[in-house]
């Protein structure tokens, strides 16, 4: 059941490294979000995938971080040369209705990432 | 300066109080209002969602938004330890994703 999956939960990487960060959205739902949070912040956006396509990319924070979606299912974040402002909780959200004005949004419990 | 400004607390209260949580906001484009509950270690999960200004009621929750002042309210009545968590406002204009405030942490203490 259930819910959005977030693989790892936790990951520690040394600076420089690059990282893969997996979301299993929920089955049959078309939308799916990529948000950060970091320490005391509220959640920033990063991508949105509509099926396979990811109309928005203007949160990305830079040309390090790229996102795919593949078969309308699972998600893949990754972020190459990995830096220390990157480490924070990344989460993932999936909707099942697109573009509904009261689209709900159900969250994953995130994978906490740590650059050293 | 942010466009969804949130008082980050923390904010402790006994069982049984009323509690009230706001944000304010800048950009009136925005046009749909949510708050959301996330417990240590888990993603947010939607508590209420409203379109218009006005009040919107569900159980001891009432989500409370005035467009006029940019300002929205969440209202907590009869809170429950098991209330303790971090409270986050969002909100969207036509784009789709959410802009959210920082969160305020609430302790209910039995």
């Amino acid at each position: 059941g259930a819910g959005v999956s977030q693989s790892p939960s936790n990951k520690v990487t040394e600076k420089g490294k690059d990282v893969e960060l997996r979301c299993d959205p929920i089955s049959g739902h078309t939308a799916l979000y990529w948000y950060r949070q970091s320490l005391g912040q509220g959640l920033e956006f990063l991508i949105y995938f509509q099926g396979n396509s990811a109309p928005d990319k203007s949160g990305l924070p830079s040309d390090r971080f790229s996102a795919e979606r593949t078969g309308g299912s699972v998600s893949t974040l990754t972020i190459q040369r990995t830096q220390q402002e990157d480490s924070a909780v990344y989460l993932c959200a999936s909707s099942p209705r697109w573009a509904a004005t009261n689209e709900k949004l159900f969250f994953g419990s995130g994978t906490q990432l740590s650059v050293l | 300066q942010k466009e969804v400004e949130q008082d980050p607390g923390p904010l402790s209260v006994p069982e049984g109080a009323i509690v009230s949580l706001n944000c304010t906001y800048s950009n009136s484009a925005f046009q749909y209002f949510m708050w959301y509950r996330q417990y240590s270690r888990k993603g947010p999960e939607l508590l209420m969602y409203t379109y218009s200004s006005g009040n919107k009621e569900d159980g001891r929750f009432t989500a409370q938004v005035d467009k006029s002042s940019k300002y929205i309210s969440l209202f907590i009545r009869d809170s429950q330890p098991s209330d303790s968590a971090t409270y986050l406002c969002a909100m969207r204009g036509s784009a789709r994703q959410l802009t959210f405030g920082s969160g305020t942490q609430l302790t209910v203490l039995p």
